[in-house]
C-alpha cells in the first residue's frame, strides 16, 4: 500500500540559507500535518492543512511557510536558517475530512535538515 | 501545557515480559493514538482508541482509556528484542469540531527489550 512520501530524505543547508521539504500523502487522504522532532525530544506540530487550507497551526516559526496544493501534497518552505532548525521533519496524512472519528495519521519515514 | 505525557520515560525489561506504558493528557479528546519510533525513522501507527471506547486489543497489543482520568496505557504482551522503541501517544482533538484536527504527542516513553 502507498505510503506517506516525504523528500528529500536528508537535506544540508547553511545557516540563513532556505530549505522547501515535500510531502505527498496517501491518496486519497484530504488532511496533512507537518510536524519537528528535535534530537531526543517528542514530535512537537508545526501546521495541518485539510482541503487545501491552513486548519491548524502550531509552533511554527514565522520564517517556515506551507501551503498544499491542489495535487494535495504540501510543501513545507523554511528561510534563514538556524542552527537549532536541525532536527526530523515529519509530514502525516489521514483521511480526516472524510471519516472525522477514525483519524489515524500515517508518519512519512521524515527529513533530516542539518543547518551548518 | 503539555498534552498527552507519558510514565515511564524509559522502562528496561526482559524478552518475554510485558511492558506497560502510560499516558496522561490534560484536555478533552476525540481520540488517543499510540505511535511506535524506531530511533531516528518515522512513525508508525499501532492503535488508536476513540473516545468512547474503553479497551481495544491488536495482536499483543492491549490499550485502555479512561477519560474520567484522561490517561490511557499501552500494554505489549510477551515482548521481543524488536519491540525496542520508543512510545508516543497522541491526543487529537475535539477542537470543536473543525477540520483538521491536530495531534499532540506526549514525550514518549522508551523501551528497551533485553533478549
Amino acid at each position: 500500500a502507498a505510503g506517506v512520501i516525504q523528500s528529500p530524505r536528508h537535506l544540508i543547508k547553511e545557516k540563513r540559507e532556505t530549505a522547501t521539504l515535500k510531502c505527498y500523502p496517501i491518496p486519497r487522504h484530504d488532511t496533512v500535518y507537518w510536524y519537528q522532532q528535535g534530537p531526543g525530544q517528542d514530535p512537537q506540530f508545526l501546521i495541518s492543512f485539510y482541503e487545501k487550507m491552513q486548519s491548524d497551526k502550531g509552533s511554527i516559526p514565522d520564517r517556515f511557510s506551507a501551503q498544499q496544493f491542489s495535487d494535495y501534497h504540501s510543501e513545507l518552505n523554511m528561510s534563514s536558517l538556524e542552527l537549532g532548525d536541525s532536527a526530523l521533519y515529519f509530514c502525516a496524512s489521514s483521511s480526516f475530512g472524510f471519516d472525522k472519528e477514525n483519524t489515524e495519521a500515517f508518519f512519512g519515514q521524515g527529513t533530516r535538515l542539518t543547518v551548518v | 501545557s503539555q498534552q498527552g505525557e507519558e510514565d515511564p520515560q524509559a522502562l528496561s525489561i526482559q524478552e518475554g515480559e510485558n511492558a506497560t506504558m502510560n499516558c496522561s493528557y490534560k484536555t478533552s479528546i476525540n481520540n488517543l493514538q499510540w505511535y511506535r519510533q524506531n530511533s531516528g525513522r518515522g512513525l508508525v501507527h499501532l492503535i488508536l482508541i476513540r473516545s468512547n471506547e474503553r479497551e481495544k486489543h491488536s495482536g499483543r497489543l492491549r490499550v485502555t482509556l479512561d477519560t474520567s482520568k484522561k490517561s490511557s496505557s499501552l500494554l505489549i504482551t510477551a515482548s521481543r528484542a524488536a519491540d525496542t522503541a520508543s512510545y508516543f501517544c497522541a491526543t487529537d482533538g475535539p477542537h470543536g469540531g473543525n477540520a483538521g484536527n491536530m495531534l499532540t504527542f506526549g514525550g514518549g516513553t522508551r523501551l528497551m527489550v533485553k533478549p
